[in-house]
């Protein structure tokens, strides 16, 4: 399969712990990016990368959050102190940067904080 | 608030009519738009997109339709299957940024 994937796929965890999660996007993909996704709600935007440079972050973003692309390939995405409100499915996207370039998603993380 | 949004949040149809889901925006300077189909447990999928200088687009068994003028878009989905049962939602791209309406769940009854 040579599609975005995403690991673990679900996550209990329990308040004030501290999650990962890890995006491979797809391999020539320059650009990846994180989404947020309630019970009932479209995805909304989190940050994005080109190549290994964080160009942009949401104001939905937290100090709690922070994404990593290090060598521009894979990403992680890190909760620390979770809260109850962070239960979500965390998407991740791929595309090539060229305008309107397509972002392909993988099938997300859903994270459950109890 | 929501750039994008849609008209109903459920839509049920006969397999094998035509169905019809709509979604308005609010930014009259939106130039390209995206339509993500989602089934459960998975991430959405692009299914067709359109600019701002058409005002149609066809794929296979769906056509997008833009009325610049009040600022709408739908999605066609033709002899729908009981595989389109999924949510849809519409999306507006700003270059790298997709941000999405709350979706229509379509549901296809045998």
């Amino acid at each position: 399969d040579t599609g975005v994937s995403q690991n673990p796929r679900h996550k209990i965890t329990k308040r004030g712990q501290n999650v990962t999660f890890r995006c491979d996007p797809i391999s020539e993909h320059n650009r990846l990016y994180w989404y947020r996704q309630t019970l009932g709600q479209g995805p909304e935007f989190l940050t994005y990368f080109q190549n290994e440079a964080q160009l942009e972050k949401s104001r939905l973003l937290s100090d709690r959050f922070s994404a990593e692309r290090p060598k521009g390939s894979f990403s992680t995405l890190e909760i620390q102190r979770t809260e109850q409100g962070d239960s979500a499915m965390y998407l991740c996207a791929s595309s090539l940067s060229l305008q309107g370039g397509e972002q392909y998603f993988g099938p997300g993380t859903r994270l459950t904080v109890t | 608030g929501e750039s994008v949004g849609l008209h109903l949040p459920t839509l049920s149809v006969q397999e094998g009519d035509n169905s019809i889901i709509n979604c308005a925006y609010s930014n009259s300077a939106s130039d390209y738009f995206i339509w993500y189909k989602q089934e459960s447990g998975k991430g959405p999928q692009f299914i067709i997109d359109i600019r701002s200088n058409m005002d149609k687009r066809q794929g296979q068994r769906v056509t997008v339709l833009l009325n610049k003028t009040v600022k709408h878009l739908s999605l066609q989905i033709a002899a729908t299957q009981p595989g389109d049962s999924a949510v849809y939602f519409c999306a507006e791209n700003n270059d790298y940024k997709l941000s999405f309406g709350a979706g229509t769940t379509v549901t296809v009854r045998a």
